[in-house]
């Protein structure tokens, strides 16, 4: 069965870090663009980032760049977000994501359960 | 504010049929694969559709897709009141160079 078991959200002051982990299992994680997808309470739906199969090419969203950072580990299956300079509107629930190529659209399938991550003092 | 644009909320009675649109522009509709999610609350969202009318195994056939120019839309026929849920299009967006969502349509089975 396919698996997305995200980890490390919690309680971070504004100007804080926090790294969040993606476990996958059931799939050859190296095969997949890997998606960190994001909805604020209340909110929608919006893409973070993504990390091509090798790993080694990474996107971001505008609001997020230069303060965010993808990294996968093939050998553990795992994907990470490392989150930096936290502001209070990037409170919200973290999904992970794997990601299916149709031309050049991403549709994401499955989703991790989330973990949340709330900015404030 | 959404670059795809869904109307925030639509119902119709069991067994009936109700239709989710999401419009975009050249850029993104007009021009990508659009795909769908199915979210309860409280929960993760599921793919319900993806290449604009395909759909995943374990997805019943009350649910279609298609589109049309720069609109693309969902439909649910035979409504449960177990279709109660939020439903998101998505797809990428050839100018900003990444995935765009809609803001969400909120299903009510009356």
């Amino acid at each position: 069965e396919v698996q997305l078991l995200e980890s490390g959200g919690g309680l971070v002051q504004p100007g804080g870090s926090l790294r969040l982990s993606c476990a996958a299992s059931g799939f050859v994680f190296g095969g997949y663009v890997m998606n960190w997808v994001r909805q604020a309470p209340g909110k929608g739906l919006e893409w973070v980032s993504g990390v091509n199969e090798s790993g080694h090419n990474t996107s971001y969203a505008d609001s997020v760049k230069g303060r965010f950072s993808i990294s996968s580990d093939k050998a553990n299956s795992t994907l990470f977000l490392q989150m930096n300079s936290l502001r209070a509107d990037d409170t919200a629930i973290y999904y992970c994501a794997r990601g299916r190529i149709a031309g050049v659209t991403l549709y994401f399938d499955p989703w991790g359960q989330g973990t949340l991550v709330t900015v404030s003092s | 504010q959404s670059v795809l644009t869904q109307p925030p909320s639509v119902s119709a009675a069991p067994g009936q049929k109700v239709t989710i649109s999401c419009s975009g522009s050249s850029s993104n509709i007009g021009n990508n694969y659009v795909s769908w999610y199915q979210q309860f609350p409280g929960t993760a969202p599921k793919l319900l559709m993806y290449e604009d009318n395909k759909r995943p195994s374990g997805i019943p056939d009350r649910f279609s897709g298609s589109k049309s120019g720069t609109s693309a839309t969902l439909g649910i026929t035979g409504l449960q009141t177990g279709d109660e849920a939020d439903y998101y299009c998505g797809t990428w967006d050839s100018r900003l160079r990444l995935t765009v969502f809609g803001g969400g349509t909120q299903l009510t089975v009356l």
